[in-house]
């Protein structure tokens, strides 16, 4: 059972690219999240999902872009990265119908140069 | 909107002792879910403990525990015989009950460091 599988684990990008992280549970899990991690900041959330084609703003939306086409699926893409979007970013997923625990990925190290 | 704070950006004890890491939050829900959650070196998010808000009875799990206070909206982890492997960045977390997907809240964060 693999959980959610977070891809890339490093990443090094330059201001202007775009890229997606990918997020992937096999779960079954109707809830995904995205959450960034700064330091001195705790994690902060990005966009969440409730189930496949729903999604919405979370904390920090400014400058990134989900979709939720399948339950399994929930990528995070970075239009026009910036350096202020330098930081770890986690996924999450939990079920709707079997309690409260939220399901981590390994995160992603992302540096904008 | 819900926040969370926790006053101890780091703190140390020694193998064997007892440590509390402090969290209070401020929300005007009345049901709400409570977590701390550690973050080793490797980055991995690991759920440590959770409380119910309506559950009067403090969590508990194995060397961990809680000390949920509502109306002072305070919530504490206590890790009793501290071991070398509880060295991590602890985070305190909060929930609203129903209708939240996956929004937590969480606070910044205390740096446990077990020492010899």
């Amino acid at each position: 059972n693999a959980g959610v599988t977070q891809t890339p684990k490093f990443q090094v990008l330059k201001t202007g690219q775009s890229m997606t992280l990918q997020c992937a549970q096999d779960m079954n899990h109707e809830y995904m999240s995205w959450y960034r991690q700064d330091p001195g900041m705790g994690l902060r959330l990005i966009h969440y999902s409730v189930g496949a084609g729903i999604t919405d703003q979370g904390e920090v939306p400014n400058g990134y872009n989900v979709s939720r086409s399948t339950t399994e699926d929930f990528p995070l893409r970075l239009l026009s990265a910036a350096p202020s979007q330098t930081s770890v970013y986690f996924c999450a997923s939990r079920s709707r119908y079997q309690g409260e625990k939220l399901f981590f990925g390994s995160g992603t190290q992302l540096s904008v140069l | 909107a819900q926040t969370v704070t926790q006053s101890q950006p780091e703190m140390s004890v020694q193998e064997a002792e007892t440590v509390t890491l402090s969290c209070t939050y401020d929300t005007s829900e009345s049901n709400y879910y409570l977590f701390w959650y550690k973050q080793p070196p490797s980055r991995q998010m690991i759920l440590v403990i959770r409380q119910e808000a309506y559950k009067q009875q403090n969590a508990t799990e194995n060397r961990f525990s809680v000390n949920f206070q509502k109306a002072a909206k305070s919530f504490s982890l206590k890790i009793s015989d501290s071991q070398l492997g509880d060295t991590a960045m602890y985070f305190c977390a909060f929930m609203k009950h129903s209708g939240t997907a996956s929004k937590l809240t969480f606070g910044t964060g205390t740096r446990l460091q077990v020492t010899l």
